[in-house]
């Protein structure tokens, strides 16, 4: 099955810094990678997606890359505020016939931006 | 607000007990899926189910069942609780783009 890796695990950053995780998977099936922001004791919620025909995507101060032939993408935050601080996990997944994607997540990354 | 609901928030229960929680998705969305989120196992998906069948498995484990009513909403049954059961549980329900939205969260504690 499929298995992802993400890195760091804690992300430390001053407020205004750029901050960057990044994931890796096993399986060149997957085409469709999300980002989830999880802030304490709440719900993850999709920030970003990036599908395996696009090699970038970008909104406002966050933007994913992806690689393909390397099989990693990466979240990158820019101009970080103390409200970004939370649990990011991403995800790879694909869609066999029937439409269901199936995620396996990262074990996540907990961003602490300083102010 | 994602639209998904769950009940209930939370749930003190003893060892041995069986336990069910309830999932609603967003209005249209025909998929949902049920995942555990520990802090040594990360998130980790469960079950998912498309219209009322039983689409995928994952980690789930047998003393763990689930299914989806003709109104789309759907139970996750826990039996024969185990400390180790103690966990947030989500429900996700999604179309089939894959992009999917979690409800709030069910928080199991098992004594």
């Amino acid at each position: 099955g499929e298995n992802v890796e993400q890195h760091p695990s804690t992300l430390s950053v001053q407020e205004g810094d750029s901050a960057v995780i990044k994931c890796t998977y096993s399986d060149s099936a997957s085409n469709y990678f999300p980002w989830y922001k999880q802030e304490l004791g709440k719900r993850p919620q999709l920030i970003i997606d990036i599908r395996s025909n696009v090699g970038e995507k970008k909104d406002q101060r966050i933007a994913v890359t992806l690689n393909k032939t390397a099989k990693h993408f990466s979240l990158h935050i820019t101009e970080t505020q103390p409200e970004d601080s939370a649990v990011y996990f991403c995800a790879a997944s694909k869609a066999p016939g029937g439409g269901s994607y199936i995620p396996t997540f990262g074990r996540g990354t907990s961003l602490i931006v300083h102010p | 607000d994602s639209g998904v609901t769950q009940t209930p928030k939370h749930l003190i229960t003893a060892t041995g007990q069986r336990v069910t929680l309830r999932c609603s998705p967003r209005s249209g969305d025909l998929s949902v899926y049920w995942y555990q989120q520990s802090l040594d196992q990360g998130l980790q998906f469960l079950i998912q189910y498309y219209n009322g069948e039983e689409r995928a498995k994952g980690n789930i484990l047998e003393r763990f069942s689930a299914q989806q009513f003709p109104d789309l909403h759907s139970e996750l049954n826990l039996s024969s609780l185990e400390l180790g059961d103690s966990a947030l549980y989500f429900c996700a329900s999604s179309v089939s783009t894959g992009t999917q939205y979690f409800g709030p969260g069910t928080r199991l504690l098992v004594l």
